[in-house]
């Protein structure tokens, strides 16, 4: 089945540095790739669609220029988290839709992200 | 309005016990369903789709009501292996995802 890869699995950073998470898909190609933010004991909610060759569409309370969105090709999506705070600390999980396979969503393994 | 709205529990029923969860969505567009199953601090994988004329797998049955617009899973004797957090997926504009907070299983010895 589709896989995908998402790297690193754990992050823990001082305040103000930036942390980018990569999200591959390693067997089919993603036009669209989503990142969802998951605190402890509640839902995965997305922040952002990520669009191949084009610019991120962002959810409602998500900051564009805080949580920056790459999709460069149609293998790889990249989530930079700029000038983290500890707030900013959660399982970010990227996901991407393999369209041949009827809508289905694969979700990479998730990055727990800790800022000091 | 939540897009999604899921009962969060937990239910905690005993080996064998058969259980039931609920979700319910509130935007009568929404084009497909799916459940997920979610251990603690993993990614979800996902369970099963779910139609309208119901889907059946093995001990997990998955049924969708478009007119009172919920989604239901039924778990039949129930494994402890069973115990996660179940998410309901609701998929709009054929690319918009939308999660409920998930129903946390705990089935018990």
């Amino acid at each position: 089945g589709a896989v995908v890869s998402q790297h690193p699995s754990w992050v823990i950073c001082k305040s103000g540095t930036s942390v980018k998470i990569e999200c591959r898909s390693l067997d089919f190609q993603a036009t669209t790739m989503f990142w969802y933010r998951q605190f402890p004991k509640q839902s995965l909610m997305l922040m952002a669609t990520s669009n191949e060759g084009s610019k991120a569409t962002y959810e409602q309370g998500v900051e564009k220029d805080k949580f920056l969105i790459n999709h460069a090709s149609l293998t790889l999506s990249t989530l930079t988290v700029t000038s983290a705070h500890p707030e900013d600390s959660s399982f970010y999980i990227c996901s991407a839709d393999d369209r041949a396979t009827n809508e289905k969503l694969f979700f990479g393994s998730g990055t727990q992200l800790s800022v000091l | 309005r939540k897009e999604v709205e899921q009962d969060p529990g937990p239910f905690n029923v005993p080996e064998g016990a058969t259980v039931a969860f609920n979700c319910t969505y509130s935007n009568s567009a929404s084009q497909s369903f799916f459940w997920y199953r979610q251990d603690c601090r993993k990614e979800p994988k996902l369970l099963m789709s779910v139609y309208s004329s119901g889907n059946e797998d093995g001990r997990f049955t998955a049924q969708l009501n478009r007119a009172s617009q919920y989604i239901s899973l039924l778990i039949r004797d129930s494994k402890l292996s069973d115990s996660a957090t179940y998410l309901c997926v609701v998929v709009y504009n054929f690319n918009k995802f939308y999660f409920g907070s998930g129903t946390k299983l705990n089935v018990k010895p």
